[in-house]
């Protein structure tokens, strides 16, 4: 069984300029999620989908990061313009079922540099 | 979004020693604890989940879980330098996301 897929997994950027990252969950896997990994830190939620509709963005910074997930298949994360801060690995995750529930498994992960 | 905090590391034992990892969270409403292994550069890999109270037991690795004192941990018996990693603790948040803990990170000297 594929794994989760995730694209690029490097990525150096200057401040204010803009980036994209790609997932590819689970084939039947429901639920999706992106999380942001900032050094030394647990991963933090930034945004959930149940199927194409959005669960939860309660901590997505809506002025500068969007998501989507189209088709309820693979999603999209974005980020501009980046700055500093959102130096860190962005985690994408499926599972099975609904959100909260089972096994998260994760992508290898984007690991974004902000200069 | 709720708490989940765990033991300040690094945490180091000997090769052979029992690893004692704990976690406390602050929703009174979870059902649902994980503990995911993460090796440097590496993403997060499921090793236990636990539902309810008491002990589960798996291999070398038993988890325990206290709802009413709102505690969860992971015990590694006879560790291993090959487990030397962060863990970190997950807590499902109103049965629909979960929230993770910082992590501790633990190694185990040969």
């Amino acid at each position: 069984e594929a794994g989760v897929a995730q694209s690029p997994r490097y990525k150096i950027i200057e401040k204010r300029q803009s980036v994209a990252f790609w997932c590819n969950p689970i084939s039947g896997h429901a639920t999706l999620y992106w999380y942001q990994q900032i050094l030394g830190q647990g991963p933090k939620l930034l945004i959930q989908f149940q199927n194409n509709g959005v669960v939860d963005d309660s901590q997505l910074p809506k002025d500068r990061f969007s998501a989507e997930r189209l088709k309820g298949v693979d999603s999209t994360l974005k980020i501009q313009p980046a700055k500093l801060e959102d130096s860190a690995v962005y985690l994408c995750a499926s599972s099975l079922g609904r959100g909260g529930t089972g096994e998260l498994f994760f992508g290898e992960g984007s690991r974004l540099t902000v200069l | 979004q709720k708490e989940v905090e765990q033991n300040s590391g690094p945490l180091s034992v000997p090769e052979g020693a029992i690893a004692s990892l704990n976690c406390t969270y602050s929703d009174r409403g979870s059902q649902s604890f994980f503990w995911y292994r993460q090796y440097s550069g590496k993403s997060p890999e499921l090793i236990m989940s636990i539902y309810s109270n008491g002990d589960k037991e798996d291999g070398r690795f038993t988890a325990q879980l206290n709802k009413a004192s709102q505690y969860v941990s992971l015990l590694i018996r006879d560790s291993q330098p090959s487990d030397s990693a962060t863990y970190l603790c997950a807590v499902d948040e109103y049965g629909q996301n979960f929230v993770f803990g910082p992590g501790t990170r633990l190694s185990v000297l040969p």
